[in-house]
């Protein structure tokens, strides 16, 4: 069975601090997807990463895969207020279906 | 381009009443998802189609929980009866097989607003 754990699952931080969560995989995945999720809204498609050693950025954001170690992380680089939200790491199994992490609920602090 | 349209966006009943919730995909995705996500976790898969046929439904409670997508578009999941445990957000999600040189692309799934759910 997939599992997907995430670390944190809270993280508050100030404003211009960098910071990473972290996604650890139990099997073997060639797809892992970065999510992010606002208070009651829905999923938003942050990154998709494909391959060992892929790395994406977006402004502030940067998700990188090592598929050896079934680990993924987010980097968060001079937080700004706007990027509180819950981020999901979910993994694709057999099949499409996802497999997603318990959220890292991340709070930034003016 | 549409998003994937899910109705009603909100649902009260109380227990071992029945519900049904609609999803209606981005048009020309194949594949259809079902999502639970209970308040604080993930979203768990509980089924997935391809076209009109499922493709995994491992983790749908199936004495309870019913769902189809008849003509390959849309989809209905059913709850009947309800339990208090079923109180969450139901997430309907589309993605589109391609293929890119070959090989499977991605199929990354997108997400529509959920129907929440709230049993007493």
């Amino acid at each position: 069975e997939l599992k997907v754990e995430q670390n944190p699952l809270f993280l508050s931080m100030q404003e211009g601090k960098n910071y990473t969560i972290y996604c650890n995989y139990s099997t073997t995945s060639d797809r892992l997807y970065w999510y992010r999720q606002d208070p009651g809204k829905s999923l938003e498609s942050l990154f998709v990463l494909l391959s060992n050693g892929a790395v994406k950025q977006e402004g502030r954001l940067m998700a990188s895969l090592d598929t050896k170690a079934r680990l993924s992380t987010l980097h968060i680089t001079a937080a700004v207020h706007d990027l509180s939200a819950t981020y999901f790491c979910a993994v694709g199994g057999g099949a499409d279906g996802l497999t997603f992490g318990k959220g890292t609920h991340l709070i930034i602090q003016p | 381009e549409a998003g994937v349209a899910q109705s009603p966006r909100y649902k009260i009943i109380e227990k071992r009443q029945s519900v049904a919730f609609w999803c209606n995909p981005i048009s020309g995705h194949a594949t259809l998802y079902w999502y639970q996500q209970i308040l604080g976790q993930g979203p768990k898969l509980l089924i997935q189609f391809q076209n009109n046929g499922v493709v995994d439904d491992s983790q749908l409670p199936k004495d309870r929980f019913s769902a189809e997508r008849l003509k390959g578009v849309d989809s209905t999941l059913k709850i009947q009866p309800a339990k208090l445990e079923d109180s969450a957000v139901y997430l309907c999600a589309s993605s589109h097989r391609g293929t890119s040189g070959g090989i499977s692309s991605y199929n990354e799934q997108f997400f529509g607003p959920g129907t929440r759910l709230t049993v007493l």
